[in-house]
């Protein structure tokens, strides 16, 4: 597809389970972000990618939260031992190099954590 | 430490009136800011870039000023209509470090027919 893809669209788990999060970016885009929105609330940065060099991690909320990334392709968001503040909507976006515009964001992946 | 404020109480305004956002920041030192515009359970589409020497940008029924000495951005959507309704967003791309940009709260705009 043309735009950036998340799947699942919607996740329901429980206390405890670990979850992953997939991202597309969209073809040729270097950079990818990972954000995320508590309900009501604005973007909280969690972790950029850039071509190969070492992501920017420091908005990590813990050592519970990790992302990969292959290349410049497909983007995983894991959480483990997830906690009913995990709950949130979880959103990428990829970009074309490193000093450049606007963000393209997929419409994000609903956690909700029971 | 850094801040980035957007008004947290929605904007109503009548259809056909010029809306009016505000974004103000503390101890950043931005390359550029952008808006961005979210619908419920959508994510973010980016409308507006300006950089850091601009003084105004506009594109169509929009507007956005930028002052660094005030550390404000001002965005307006002139002749508004309902459809304009939604979250509008402000975000700051830093000028050092990694290239990672950093998002406002946002303020829900509600235009009135």
């Amino acid at each position: 597809g043309a735009g950036v893809s998340q799947s699942p669209s919607n996740k329901v788990t429980e206390k405890g389970k670990d979850v992953e999060l997939r991202c597309d970016p969209i073809s040729g885009h270097t950079a990818l972000y990972w954000y995320r929105q508590r309900l009501g609330q604005g973007l909280e940065f969690l972790i950029y990618f850039q071509g190969n060099s070492a992501p920017d991690k420091s908005g990590l909320p813990s050592d519970r939260f990790s992302a990969e990334r292959t290349g410049e392709s497909v983007s995983t968001l894991t959480i483990q031992r997830t906690q009913q503040e995990d709950s949130a909507v979880y959103l990428c976006a990829s970009t074309f190099g490193k000093n450049t515009g606007e963000l393209f964001f997929g419409e994000g992946s609903r956690l909700t954590v029971l | 430490s850094q801040k980035i404020e957007q008004n947290s109480e929605a904007l109503n305004i009548q259809e056909g009136k010029t809306a009016t956002l505000t974004c103000n920041y503390t101890n950043y030192s931005p390359a550029y800011l952008q808006w961005y515009r979210q619908d419920p359970g959508r994510g973010p589409v980016f409308l507006l870039l300006i950089r850091e020497n601009e003084k105004e940008k506009r594109k169509e029924r929009l507007k956005v000023t930028f002052d660094t000495t005030l550390k404000q951005s001002l965005f307006h959507i002139t002749a508004s209509q309902p459809a304009d309704s939604a979250t509008y967003l402000c975000a700051l791309r830093l000028n050092t470090g990694f290239q990672k940009l950093v998002f406002g709260t946002g303020t829900r705009l509600l235009v009135s027919p």
